[in-house]
């Protein structure tokens, strides 16, 4: 069975943009996290959704929203992007009621 | 609201000889806790989870934690590393009530393997 999956793997972005990032998660699993991981630190959580609704928001400016779609796949959208905004993101999946998060690659994020 | 504190950002070892990496949280609730494992270049793997039960929790790669609630502490340890095991391992914890099972996660440490 294919893992959670993240398109693209790398991206290069000027301030002010706009970004969108995909997700595909197991089969079998409703439900979506994404993760924010600056170099050097630990994740931060964003967002977390659960058959297409929003289950969880984590402490992100209204620059970062996100949707998932009925074949539970999500996309992460970042308006007006600034520098500080260069990160790895990280997506995971899980099924609903199951403690464990099966992590993607993630995509990296560069804000020039 | 919980955190996770790992005191060490980097801990180098000899191959063969154990290792411990420390993780500490504070939380004013029941809380579920994990590690997990980032190779580089890669996503986070879980090694282990500490949910309810035995204290002392077994992972992959020969890794086991111990849970100590009176120390609020989930400390990793491998009794003997192998240059494979280099990577940056997290702490993280999630809130027994949290339906949502958020992760709140720590800053990571660096276990460096040195022949």
């Amino acid at each position: 069975d294919a893992g959670v999956t993240q398109s693209p793997t790398h991206l290069i972005k000027t301030r002010g943009q706009h970004v969108t990032l995909r997700c595909s998660p197991i089969s079998g699993h409703k439900s979506v996290s994404w993760y924010q991981q600056v170099l050097g630190q630990g994740p931060q959580f964003i967002f977390q959704y659960y058959e297409k609704e929003e289950r969880g928001r984590g402490n992100f400016p209204d620059r970062f929203s996100a949707r998932q779609f009925p074949n539970y796949s999500s996309e992460l959208n970042v308006n007006a992007l600034l520098l500080g905004d260069s990160a790895l993101y990280l997506c995971a999946s899980s099924s609903m009621g199951a403690f464990e998060q099966y992590f993607g690659p993630g995509t990296r994020l560069t804000v020039t | 609201a919980q955190s996770v504190t790992q005191l060490d950002s980097q801990v180098p070892v000899f191959e063969e000889a154990p290792v411990e990496l420390r993780c500490n949280y504070s939380s004013s609730v029941s809380v579920y806790l994990f590690w997990y494992v980032q190779y580089p270049n890669q996503g986070l793997q879980l090694l282990l989870k500490y949910l309810s039960g035995s204290t002392l929790v077994k992972g992959i790669n020969g890794f086991e934690a111990e849970f100590n609630k009176s120390q609020t502490s989930f400390h990793l340890r491998k009794p003997s590393v192998h240059i494979s095991d280099t990577a940056e391992y997290f702490c993280a914890v999630s809130a027994v009530m949290d339906s949502n099972y958020q992760l709140i996660w720590g800053a990571g440490t660096k276990l460096i393997i040195k022949p």
